[in-house]
């Protein structure tokens, strides 16, 4: 089975400085994995998406990702933080191979990022 | 942009009254997703729909939940006899693989929370 694990479940940063949002999967094939953002009262929103094309995506917003096969991470990455970023951030791996393929979306226990003045 | 749209943005119930969700995906799209997040949690998977039918479908789905596309364009997710914890925000997804596509990327609506009393 398909799982992910994010490893902090609140990230907080100052405005200008670096962004790690740490995502580890579980797979027993070449996974997709996507990051959503969800802000406040809104829907989910795709920020990127890795699809055994090249492992590092980029993605909206200058947000990166990751690709590492030999630590089975997909850490999201931003140069630097704007007020604008702070929100809940979801790192998914989608289940293309499940039992009748529909690739259905498996979460991650979501990050909040919190960004300070 | 074509997006998913959900109607109403909440709705408040009581215990035991039915619901239903309305959804309409985005146009040419042909997979559609439920999934649900109770206030604190994870999102998580509540069942898919192809070609008019279920292909897949979580131990939440239980009997008290269905899907119907009564058209060619809603989606809706009905819940006969709502329970408190029920209450949750459901959002809708939609797809339209590409043939031999490695992944599914699908689009989010921006919810419908539920609140039954």
């Amino acid at each position: 089975a398909q799982s992910v694990t994010q490893l902090d479940s609140h990230v907080s940063v100052s405005e200008g400085t670096p962004v790690l949002l740490r995502c580890n999967y579980s797979s027993s094939y070449s996974p997709s994995l996507f990051w959503y953002v969800q802000h406040p009262n809104k829907g989910l929103q795709l920020l990127l998406k890795y699809t055994s094309a090249a492992t590092l995506v980029k993605g909206i917003n200058g947000f990166e990702a990751e690709f590492k096969k030999s630590e089975t991470s997909f850490h999201l990455t931003k140069p630097s933080a704007h007020m604008s970023d702070a929100a809940e951030y979801f790192c998914v791996v989608s289940d293309i191979f499940g039992s009748s393929n529909t690739g259905k979306l498996i979460f991650g226990q979501g990050t909040t990022l919190q960004v300070k003045p | 942009e074509p997006e998913v749209t959900q109607t109403p943005s909440h709705q408040v119930t009581q215990m035991g009254q039915e619901v239903i969700l309305r959804c309409v995906p985005i146009s040419n799209h042909l997979y559609f997703y439920w999934y649900r997040q109770i206030l604190g949690q994870k999102v998580e998977f509540l069942v898919s729909f192809y070609n008019n039918e279920i292909s897949e479908k979580s131990e939440i789905f239980d009997d008290q939940f269905s899907v119907e596309r009564p058209d060619g364009s809603n989606f809706t997710l009905k819940i006969r006899s709502t329970k408190l914890e029920d209450s949750a925000m459901y959002f809708c997804a939609s797809s339209a693989p590409l043939p031999g596509a490695s992944y599914n990327e699908q689009f989010f609506g921006p919810g419908t929370r539920l609140t039954v009393l």
